[in-house]
């Protein structure tokens, strides 16, 4: 089974450009979660997504940022008009069923580091 | 405010050493996760634990839950340098994982 898959590993933007980043999840999990983590910090919750639905967008900038989980394909985290300060390493990670109560945890992809010149 | 405080930040030690780092809140949690990050890569889960005072062993590692389901140790023995990475710990919120603050270990050969 492969596991998390995101792509591209490294991309590099110019300030204004849009980023696509690309997660596709392991398979048989239609669960669905974005983290970004700044250089030498933890890990902050960006998005969830199920199949077609957001279900919880809390942790995302109000501007300029969306994400989507279609019925077919990877999900897609979208940056328009980056910034400096989005550089960062974008993670993925996928589970088979929703996070309630005792859960045993995610299953990550490597990552995205975007940087923004 | 962090849901979930570790300690230490950082950690720099020799080839040989033992350490804990811990995992501290003051709310109570239904379980508990360790991951491990190297460089460039993104967190492996290590382990879960679930009951209050539950020990899990994996190899040089020792994972321990809070009688009160509060906080959480890590104790890792003789380590290596291929210890060295970020260990978080993470505990469910409302449908997703919130991660602590982390711990960065190096352990020098």
């Amino acid at each position: 089974n492969a596991g998390v898959m995101q792509n591209p590993r490294h991309l590099v933007r110019r300030r204004g450009q849009e980023a696509r980043l690309r997660c596709s999840p392991m398979k048989g999990h239609s669960h669905v979660y974005w983290y970004r983590q700044l250089p030498e910090e933890g890990l902050k919750f960006m998005v969830y997504l199920q199949k077609e639905n957001i279900i919880d967008e809390s942790g995302m900038p109000k501007e300029r940022f969306s994400a989507e989980f279609p019925k077919e394909g990877p999900s897609i985290l979208r940056i328009q008009q980056v910034v400096r300060g989005d550089s960062a390493a974008y993670f993925c990670a996928s589970s088979p069923e929703a996070v309630t109560g005792v859960n045993y945890g995610y299953t990550f992809g490597s990552g995205t580091r975007l940087t923004v010149v | 405010t962090q849901l979930l405080e570790q300690s230490p930040q950082f950690l720099s030690i020799q080839e040989g050493e033992n350490l804990t780092v811990y995992c501290n809140s003051s709310s109570v949690f239904s379980s508990l996760q360790w991951y491990r990050q190297e460089p460039g890569e993104g967190p492996v889960l290590l382990v879960t634990v679930v009951t209050g005072g539950e020990v899990k062993k994996l190899k040089r590692l020792t994972f321990q839950f809070g009688d009160a389901r509060k906080d959480s140790s890590l104790h890792i023995t003789a380590a290596q340098p291929g210890d060295t990475g970020l260990y978080l710990c993470a505990v469910s919120g409302t449908y997703k994982y919130i991660f602590g603050t982390g711990t960065r270990l190096k352990v020098l050969a």
